[in-house]
């Protein structure tokens, strides 16, 4: 399983976009990438996977190069309770995730 | 129900008494996983299931961790003889399918105290 490297920490401020960049230089064709966002006191949840170029839903996008080595994950017009610790994750998916590897996340903090 | 439930929210244990936590997975979903997450946010993959058979255990401490998924019952994480270091949070997920976009929905995890 790839092993992925992000950054301890970031700060930001409510209506800014914050880009939270992701390394795994071993990922193997047939991972996938997933980020997963974690509260305090809560489990982490689900917020967006891809596997190359760009993907986007209601909360998030996730840009990943061709040679998907790195991965983006882009939250635009960030409020403070978006103040969270963001997972990077890959694995494959292909005949099936048995488990998630987390790393140690980054922790985002957004101010006023 | 449309969420995993894991139970209980808190539990404390002295070194060397059992811990039993359970986790109720949403309904329909044929996969569990349990991980335990101790300091800075690491989490330790311990185990997943495959409707009542064991899917992936390369996790699992087998000394002392045991775990079970029974038709119709809650599944559990059960320690026999616990230890200072098992404190830390575990948390049970549930999915679907496996495969791509899967999404794995997790409790909100039992904090486990030994002392």
């Amino acid at each position: 399983l790839a092993k992925t490297t992000q950054p301890i920490s970031m700060d930001s401020y409510e209506g800014q976009e914050v880009n939270i960049t992701c390394s795994h230089n071993n990922i193997a064709t047939n991972d996938y990438i997933t980020w997963y966002q974690q509260f305090p006191s809560q489990g982490p949840r689900f917020i967006i996977q891809g596997y190359k170029t760009k993907v986007t839903n209601e909360v998030a996008s996730l840009f990943i190069p061709a040679d998907r080595k790195s991965s983006t994950l882009s939250l635009p017009r960030v409020s403070l309770s978006d103040t969270a610790v963001y997972y990077c994750l890959v694995g494959e998916m292909g005949t099936g995730f048995q488990k998630l590897v987390f790393g140690t996340g980054t922790r985002l903090l957004v101010s006023p | 129900g449309e969420e995993v439930a894991q139970t209980p929210k808190h539990l404390v244990r002295g070194e060397g008494q059992k811990a039993k936590l359970y986790c109720a997975p949403i309904k329909g979903h044929s996969y569990v996983f349990w991980y335990q997450q101790v300091l800075k946010n690491e989490f330790k993959f311990l185990i997943s299931f495959q409707n009542e058979n064991v899917f992936d255990e390369t996790g699992m401490p087998k000394e002392r961790f045991s775990a079970k998924c029974l038709p119709n019952s809650p599944c559990s994480l059960e320690i026999q003889a616990t230890k200072l270091e098992d404190s830390a949070v575990y948390f049970c997920a549930s999915s679907q399918l496996i495969g791509p976009n899967t999404e794995a929905f997790f409790g909100q995890g039992t904090r486990l105290t030994v002392v």
